[in-house]
């Protein structure tokens, strides 16, 4: 199984600018999406294809990379944007990471 | 607009056999792939397995052994039963769908699954 690693927690101020990493133990080419996910509700997607924003999705967030390092950037952040966020690939079986609880000074 | 509905029961006992159903609404199941994906609480979403538009299907090799999926295209509804459940397959159980190169892009509301006795 192709496992991603996700940085456990972050904590910025609003109308800061935040990057969340995500790195996969082998190359997913581009099959690399983002989730936003609150207490209580189903996850959310974000970014599909590595950089590719959602519709209806604030132009706030946006996606990068490929191979086995990915980054979501939130720019700026709102006190909204407080939740987990899931990287998941779809190369081989999907996995995904363990997610990174993004929490508003 | 698709939407996806899961119903099932929220306790079951140690090492009984788990039932879900998925109603998908807004979109044919012979056009659609539909995923499920269930999450224990304060961790990540696992996929466990998933029922192709062309009824073909494929599970997580972790779980293949007590998983199965289904379907029925009249009703547009996707089964899933697990046997030999135990403690630790309390979560939420998710219907996805998922769109083309894998994206799960929908979600259903989610089912809570509590097993014990």
């Amino acid at each position: 199984d192709t496992v991603l690693t996700q940085s456990p927690a972050l904590a910025v101020s609003p109308g800061e600018r935040v990057t969340i990493s995500c790195r996969a133990s082998e190359s997913v080419s581009t099959l690399m999406h983002w989730y936003q996910q609150k207490p209580g509700q189903q996850p959310k997607l974000l970014i599909y294809l590595a950089s590719n924003l959602e519709s209806g999705v604030p132009a706030r967030f946006s996606g990068s990379g490929s191979g086995t390092d990915f980054t979501l950037t939130i720019d700026p952040v709102e006190a909204d944007d407080t939740a987990t966020y899931y990287c998941q690939q779809s190369w081989n079986d999907p996995t995904f990471g363990a997610g990174t609880k993004l929490e508003l000074k | 607009q698709v939407q996806l509905k899961e119903s099932g029961p929220g306790l079951v006992q140690p090492s009984e056999t788990l039932s879900l159903t998925c109603t998908v609404s807004g979109f044919s199941l012979t056009s659609y792939s539909v995923s499920w994906v269930r999450q224990p609480s304060g961790k990540g979403p696992e996929w466990m397995g998933r029922m192709w538009y062309d009824g073909d299907t494929a599970y997580n090799s972790a779980l293949k052994s007590r998983l199965s999926i289904s379907r029925d295209t009249s009703k547009n509804q996707v089964f899933l039963k697990m046997n030999s459940l135990q403690t630790d397959d309390t979560g939420t159980y998710y219907c996805t769908g998922i769109h083309t190169m894998g994206i799960t892009a929908d979600w259903g509301q989610g089912v809570m699954v509590t097993v014990s006795s």
